[in-house]
């Protein structure tokens, strides 16, 4: 079983529509971590977090440390949006490692 | 703006080959990583490294060395390839720093690596 458990595994919607991304974790954590790969491989960090809520543009990521559970919020979705997004985490911070999610596959059609 | 760059976006080699994967960071970060990235398995540390000529062995080191003989430099050694490491190769880079210092990796575009 995974450490770090992402839903759904594949998401479509139309442009326009209010995204929710799930992530969920086992044991406690010093920081996680939201990441997006586009078609072609990069990877970008987009939010490092280790409480509360973050929000850069359309993007809004929240984390619930009691309940090991983060979410990574797109409101007003476009097509330009589609990509995996991926969750990671550091469960210790002593330690560079990080234990990854199997990502969330988003289509976003127009 | 950090760039990491990794030598090749797509990779093709025969089964027993070996093969080096390089990846360069222009940021003078002390901590660099090598990932595969498989269908339902998520990324996977291989090794890492925070200093020249030191490294550290990841979750699936077996069947791969690396070198980090330059602080901008991390190679990724196949040392007789095998079909089950034909994967999405990615490199990483962060610097030295921890708590509320701490900055988040900086990814390489990936090697698609099949091995034949």
């Amino acid at each position: 079983k995974n450490e770090v458990e992402q839903s759904p595994q594949n998401l479509t919607a139309q442009e326009g529509e209010f995204i929710t991304i799930n992530c969920s974790y086992s044991v406690g954590i010093s920081a996680l971590h939201w990441l997006q790969q586009h078609p072609g491989g990069g990877i970008v960090s987009l939010f490092m977090l280790s409480s509360g809520k973050k929000k850069h543009g359309r993007l809004i990521a929240t984390i619930n440390i009691q309940e090991k559970h983060s979410s990574l919020h797109i409101t007003a979705s476009h097509p330009r949006d589609s990509a995996v997004y991926i969750c990671a985490v550091r469960f210790a911070s002593v330690t560079d490692k990080l234990i990854f999610g199997t990502g969330t596959r988003l289509q976003v059609f127009p | 703006d950090v760039k990491v760059t990794q030598s090749s976006r797509y990779l093709v080699k025969r089964t027993g080959e070996k093969v080096f994967l390089e990846c360069v960071q222009d940021m003078d970060h002390e901590n660099m990583f090598w990932y595969r990235q498989d269908p339902g398995l998520g990324l996977r540390l291989i090794y890492f490294s925070y200093d020249v000529k030191m490294k550290e062995k990841g979750d699936i080191p077996e069947g791969y060395s690396v070198s980090r003989e330059k602080k901008e430099r991390f190679s990724l050694i196949l040392e007789s390839a095998s079909t089950s490491q034909t994967s999405m190769y990615l490199c990483a880079s962060r610097p030295l720093g921890g708590g509320p210092e701490y900055q988040p990796q900086h990814f390489g575009d990936g090697t698609r690596l099949s091995i034949l």
